[in-house]
């Protein structure tokens, strides 16, 4: 069965810094492009943050280009994303999702069940 | 506000047919194809259409997805209780690189 399972999430101050982590399972980790969405408060789906499966090209929603930071550990089949500068709006539930295909953009069909982000002090 | 444009409500009875759209432009939906997805209260997205009108396997066939130009539409047939939940649609950007989502519609079955 193919499992997303995201872990990280907490209560940080402004300004202070987070590691997000996606554990995969079921599937061929590296042949699959990857992404994090998130969900504020009441709010609708945010896209943040996606990388290709094979030669891990990186894209970035603006709202955390230059602070947070994608990556990936085929050799571990863990999604990460480094948040830094965090900011009282980045609250948020994030979810990690798998493409369809190694490139991306073009289906999320599976996801992990999230992991809350409270920006507060 | 969202990328994508949804009507945040729509409602209707048990066994009759909704629709929700989806208006976007041409860097998103009709450049690519559109995904739509279900979230019911407290829980994780799941995918009910990709690539415009195709259902994952489990999916029931009441749900059918359209696309014209730069708009897409996500039909519900047959409506049932369980089908109360929010939808969303989504697509790639090509002009931002990215993933853009609908702000969401709120299905209320009366």
């Amino acid at each position: 069965e193919v499992q997303l399972l995201e872990s990280g999430g907490g209560l940080v101050q402004p300004g202070g810094s987070l590691r997000l982590s996606c554990a995969a399972s079921g599937f061929t980790f590296s042949g699959y492009a990857m992404s994090w969405v998130r969900q504020a408060p009441g709010k609708g789906l945010a896209w943040v943050s996606s990388i290709t499966g094979t030669d891990g090209r990186t894209y970035y929603a603006d709202s955390v280009k230059g602070r947070f930071t994608i990556s990936r550990d085929n050799s571990k089949n863990t999604l990460y994303l480094q948040m830094n500068s965090l900011r009282a709006e980045d609250t948020a539930v994030y979810y990690c999702a798998k493409d369809r295909t190694s490139s991306g953009g073009y289906c999320m069909d599976v996801w992990g069940k999230g992991t809350t982000v409270t920006v507060s002090s | 506000q969202s990328v994508l444009t949804q009507p945040p409500s729509a409602s209707g009875t048990p066994g009759q047919r909704v629709t929700i759209s989806c208006s976007g432009s041409t860097s998103n939906i009709r450049s690519n194809t559109v995904n739509w997805f279900q979230q019911l209260p407290g829980t994780a997205p799941k995918l009910l259409i990709y690539s415009n009108n195709q259902r994952p396997s489990g999916v029931p066939d009441r749900f059918s997805g359209s696309k014209s130009g730069t708009s897409a539409s996500l039909a519900i047939s047959g409506l049932q209780s369980e089908d109360e939940s929010d939808y969303y649609c989504a697509t790639w950007d090509d002009s931002l690189n990215g993933w853009v989502f609908g702000g969401g519609t709120k299905l209320t079955v009366l």
